[in-house]
C-alpha cells in the first residue's frame, strides 16, 4: 500500500542508549522531515532532506543524526538519548507542495 | 523569521454551529498554507491545502481561505458535529518543498 509509515509505533529506551526511528515513504517524494512535538512547543523541524544525500538542519536538531541513502527511507537516529528527548516524532513527505504525516512514533527515555 | 499563530487556543460549540478557526503568519512571502487535523494521540490528516496563487479550497463542509497581504487564513467548518472534535492545524511553507511553520492549534470541542 502507498504510504509514509514509522517504526516502532512506540519505544521505552534508557538514557545513554541509541535509538534508530525509521520512516519509509512508497511515492519517491523528494523533500522528507523529521518533526517532534512536545506539549506547550507544538511541532518542531529536526530536520530535513531534499533529495537523496542531501539533508540539512532545522530549528532543534542538537543530540541527533539523519541519513538519506535512499529516496524512501529517513532514518532519525538519537546517538546517546537523554530525557528530554522524551516526545512523539512524526515524519514526513511531499513531492513538492503539500504534505503528508506518518503516524508517529511516541519514545519514552527513562 | 515566520511565526504562525492561531486563535483560539480552544473552543467549544454546541452541536450544529458553524464556526471559523484562525490562523495568522508574520511573512506573507509563503509558497503554501496547510490545514491538518490532529486527534489524541493520532497523527496528522490533511485538511486543505491552499496554494500562494489561491484564495481558497473546499472539502465538504469545510472550507479554507487565504489573505497573503494580511497574513491570515480562515477555516470555516458549517454544521458542526462531535466527530469534528480534534485539534487544527495550520502550517505555512515559505517555498517549493521547504519546511512547514506550525500554529500551536485550536482545540475544538463539539458537544452534542
Amino acid at each position: 500500500d502507498a504510504g509514509i509509515t514509522q517504526s516502532p509505533r512506540y519505544k521505552i529506551t534508557e538514557t545513554g542508549r541509541q535509538v534508530t526511528l525509521m520512516c519509509h515513504q512508497t511515492w519517491s517524494h523528494s523533500y522528507m522531515f523529521w518533526y517532534r512535538q512536545d506539549l506547550g512547543h507544538g511541532l518542531r523541524l529536526i530536520y530535513y532532506s531534499a533529495a537523496a544525500d542531501i539533508t540539512d538542519k532545522g530549528e532543534v536538531p542538537d543530540g541527533y543524526v539523519v541519513s538519506r541513502s535512499k529516496t524512501e527511507n529517513f532514518p532519525l537516529t538519537l546517538e546517546s538519548a537523554t530525557r528530554s528527548q522524551t516526545s512523539v516524532y512524526f515524519c514526513a513527505s511531499s513531492p513538492n507542495y503539500g504534505y503528508t504525516f506518518g503516524s508517529g512514533t511516541r519514545l519514552t527515555v527513562v | 523569521k515566520q511565526e504562525v499563530t492561531q486563535i483560539p487556543a480552544a473552543l467549544s460549540v454546541p452541536e450544529g454551529e458553524n464556526l471559523v478557526l484562525n490562523c495568522s503568519f508574520t511573512d506573507s512571502a509563503i509558497y503554501n498554507l496547510q490545514w491538518f487535523r490532529q486527534d489524541p494521540g493520532k497523527g496528522l490528516t490533511s485538511l486543505l491545502l491552499i496554494q500562494s496563487s489561491q484564495r481558497e479550497q473546499t472539502s465538504g463542509r469545510l472550507n479554507a481561505s487565504l489573505d497573503k497581504s494580511s497574513g491570515r487564513s480562515t477555516l470555516y467548518i458549517a454544521a458542526s458535529q462531535p466527530g469534528d472534535s480534534a485539534t487544527y492545524l495550520c502550517a505555512v511553507s515559505d517555498n517549493q518543498g521547504g519546511k512547514l511553520i506550525f500554529g500551536q492549534g485550536t482545540e475544538l470541542s463539539v458537544k452534542p
